[in-house]
């Protein structure tokens, strides 16, 4: 899991609130991934960037906000968000093109209140 | 449309025993097929894949899958299970039809649990 590293690991925010989360990935791949993982329901992907440029956003409300700066670098911005978006938050990176195995890192537990 | 899709929501099974976790896929060509674990409050965990070759792909931890194109599907195993192995497994399909974007589709998951 060091190959991606996310902060924080849990963070808990009130519905006004405005925060971003972050996420690393040391591994040199080209492709990164927000996905949504609540309980009982199967992993969403949120949104893709392919070398910075954002290929796919899966119908995510406007509340998230994605950020790619660099290949490296991922941030999803967060504003107004609702109790039912509590969920844990993953991260992905991949070599697209390469292996095209996607590696995860462990991810942000987000609580709402 | 591509998916995948994991029949059982639990598998139990004793310590030693062996063990398989099921998956069947539905994709438009070559599928592109992926295991991975997810501990408890951890991220998922890269177990193997099948691009091509061997239809028997072995994995980390002891793990191995095998794919058999005429039953679609992609089932783990692993000989001898260990409480240690008790996770959730996830099966995911890689979707070319979205181009270049590398999207997996995901199964819902299967709960392992090996009890001692």
């Amino acid at each position: 899991e060091t190959g991606v590293t996310q902060t924080p690991r849990h963070l808990v925010m009130g519905m006004t609130n405005k925060k971003s989360l972050k996420c690393e990935q040391h591994l040199g791949h080209n492709a990164m991934y927000w996905y949504k993982q609540s309980a009982k329901k199967p992993l969403e992907l949120m949104f893709v960037y392919n070398f910075k440029e954002q290929t796919e956003n899966n119908s995510v409300p406007s509340r998230f906000s994605p950020e790619c700066p660099n290949s490296s670098h991922l941030f999803l911005h967060l504003h107004t968000l609702q109790p039912e978006d509590s969920a844990l938050y993953l991260c992905a990176s991949s070599q697209e093109g390469g292996p095209e195995t996607q590696y995860f890192g462990p991810g942000t537990r987000l609580l709402v209140l | 449309a591509q998916s995948v899709a994991q029949p059982e929501d639990q598998v139990n099974v004793a310590e030693g025993n062996p063990l398989t976790v099921k998956c069947t896929y539905s994709v438009s060509g070559n599928p592109y097929l992926f295991w991975y674990v997810q501990y408890p409050n951890r991220g998922l965990q890269f177990l193997l894949k099948y691009i091509t070759g061997d239809n028997l792909v072995k994995g980390s931890y002891g793990f191995e899958a095998e794919f058999n194109k005429s039953q679609t599907s992609f089932h783990l195993k692993k000989p001898s299970a260990l409480v240690s192995d008790s996770a959730l497994y996830f099966c995911a399909v890689r979707d070319f039809g979205s181009g270049n974007t590398g999207k997996l589709i995901f199964g819902q998951g299967t709960t392992l649990q090996v009890k001692p």
